[in-house]
């Protein structure tokens, strides 16, 4: 079992659609969970991170983080076709420099 | 200012053949990172250096693989005796050091997508 699943895709949704995009996790050092898009031929870009459990909310975006069920989300908002790319989940343990630890990355397509 | 920069783009070579794949970081970036992207799949952790020094290289996946980053900044990943397998995008990554339990964005470069044929 990886230390990070996230749900499978890919995901197709018309424009103005709330997403959901979601992962667990099996490692309870986790300390840092973030979400990356990553468009075609391109570098992860960094999203929104969270420290710790509760939520992040930044536009359209907000993330969720509950540790005690090892699983967070982030949720997108009046979808547009520009949202259309592969999102990663992301995750470390506390300390200023460490890896990270990716999900498998989702695709999603928001159709106009 | 110039984001990661990552030389070459493509790479193409052969079984057995030794490649290098080299990145520049952000200015004034201590930490550098490297990941391994297959197709279909998230970044996996490579090699993280803190200045010239390997912090953590328990991700290279066997000794054919090395990094070095002799003066501090620019890092270059060598590839021995390249397999099929080792075809993916390698994908390296910067931050800032700052005080511990704080939080220091790693910025992506682009990638090298190398193909062993």
């Amino acid at each position: 079992q990886k230390e990070v699943e996230q749900d499978p895709g890919p995901l197709s949704v018309p424009e103005g659609a709330i997403v959901s995009l979601n992962c667990t996790y099996s490692n309870s050092a986790f300390q840092y969970f973030m979400w990356y898009r990553q468009y075609s031929r391109k570098g992860p870009e960094l999203l929104m991170y969270t420290y710790s459990s509760g939520n992040k909310e930044d536009g359209r975006f907000t993330a969720q983080v509950d540790k005690s069920s090892k699983y967070i989300s982030l949720f997108i908002r009046d979808s547009q076709p520009s949202d259309s790319a592969t999102y990663l989940c992301a995750m470390r343990v506390s300390g200023a420099n460490s890896k990270l630890t990716f999900g498998k990355g989702i695709t999603l397509s928001v159709r106009p | 200012g110039a984001g990661v920069s990552q030389t070459p783009s493509n790479k193409v070579t052969e079984k057995g053949k030794y490649v290098e794949l080299r990145c520049d970081p952000i200015s004034g970036h201590t930490a550098l990172y490297w990941y391994r992207q297959s197709l279909g799949q998230g970044p996996e952790f490579l090699i993280y250096f803190q200045g010239t020094g390997a912090a953590d290289d328990s991700g290279l996946p066997n000794d054919r693989f090395f990094a070095v980053r002799p003066e501090g900044s620019v890092s270059t990943l060598k590839i021995q005796r390249t397999e099929r397998g080792d075809s993916a995008v390698y994908l390296c990554a910067s931050s800032l050091i700052t005080a511990a339990f704080s939080y220091n964005e790693q910025f992506f470069g682009p990638g090298t997508r190398l193909t062993v044929l």
